[in-house]
């Protein structure tokens, strides 16, 4: 079953926008990740935060993470074509292990 | 340093069959991770190794799994395949180092299998 659940399922903007994506969990964790797929390929780590972190920075990727509401938001600002990917959440399933529990995604589509 | 290295990419088996499929972590990592992502059910985790030892399991049947050998590399075993097993399977590396440390991990491309 998945930890993970986001919202919303597909997302498309115009390329310059802001895509905004929500991961909700249910059990408390040390850490969050989000990845990226493209195309049914690899997972791309883009960035992790821990639980006593709130917000994150990298790049044009902004991460939150409410530990109160177990709730993460990924943010990409200034969108680009080549971010069109599945965006996925994952935690670990059991604290210091690397089994990752990944919610279902989101589908993100960048138009130009 | 190379990534993560799966073969083969693609592989059309039908049922019944078995298949094997490898993986090469990243040099110098310990630990390795196996998942399985259909459009169905999305990515699931099937098992880890770390030193040679299984360190988690999913909840797969039995037909599925895994080895890995002194040099860190994995291989993942599927007996009896079903329609059911055609899926994108995925491996991740990393350090594994325990304590209830995480260590990040790094996925390679995958391997497409198709089952008929």
């Amino acid at each position: 079953s998945q930890q993970g659940e986001e919202d919303p399922q597909a997302l498309s903007i115009q390329e310059g926008e802001n895509a905004t994506m929500n991961c909700s969990y249910k059990t408390s964790i040390n850490n969050l990740q989000w990845y990226r797929q493209n195309s049914g390929r690899g997972l791309v780590h883009l960035i992790l935060i821990r639980s006593n972190e709130r917000e994150k920075h990298s790049g044009r990727l902004r991460v939150t993470l409410d530990t109160s509401k177990k709730s993460s938001s990924l943010l990409i600002t200034a969108s680009r074509a080549a971010d069109t990917a599945s965006y996925f959440c994952a935690t670990p399933a059991v604290q210091g292990a690397q089994k990752l529990v990944f919610g279902q995604g989101t589908r993100l589509t960048i138009n130009p | 340093k190379a990534g993560v290295t799966q073969t083969p990419r693609y592989l059309i088996k039908t049922r019944g069959q078995q298949v094997t499929l490898s993986c090469s972590p990243i040099s110098g990592h310990r630990s390795v991770s196996w998942y399985q992502q259909t459009p169905g059910q999305g990515l699931q985790f099937l098992f880890e190794y770390f030193s040679e030892t299984q360190r988690n399991k999913g909840n797969f049947p039995g037909r599925f799994s895994g080895r890995q050998f002194s040099n860190s590399r994995s291989e993942m075993n599927v007996s009896t395949l079903e329609l059911g097993d055609s899926a994108l399977y995925l491996c991740a590396s990393s350090l594994g180092a325990s304590g209830g440390f995480y260590n990040e991990q790094f996925f390679g491309p995958g391997t497409r299998l198709t089952v008929l």
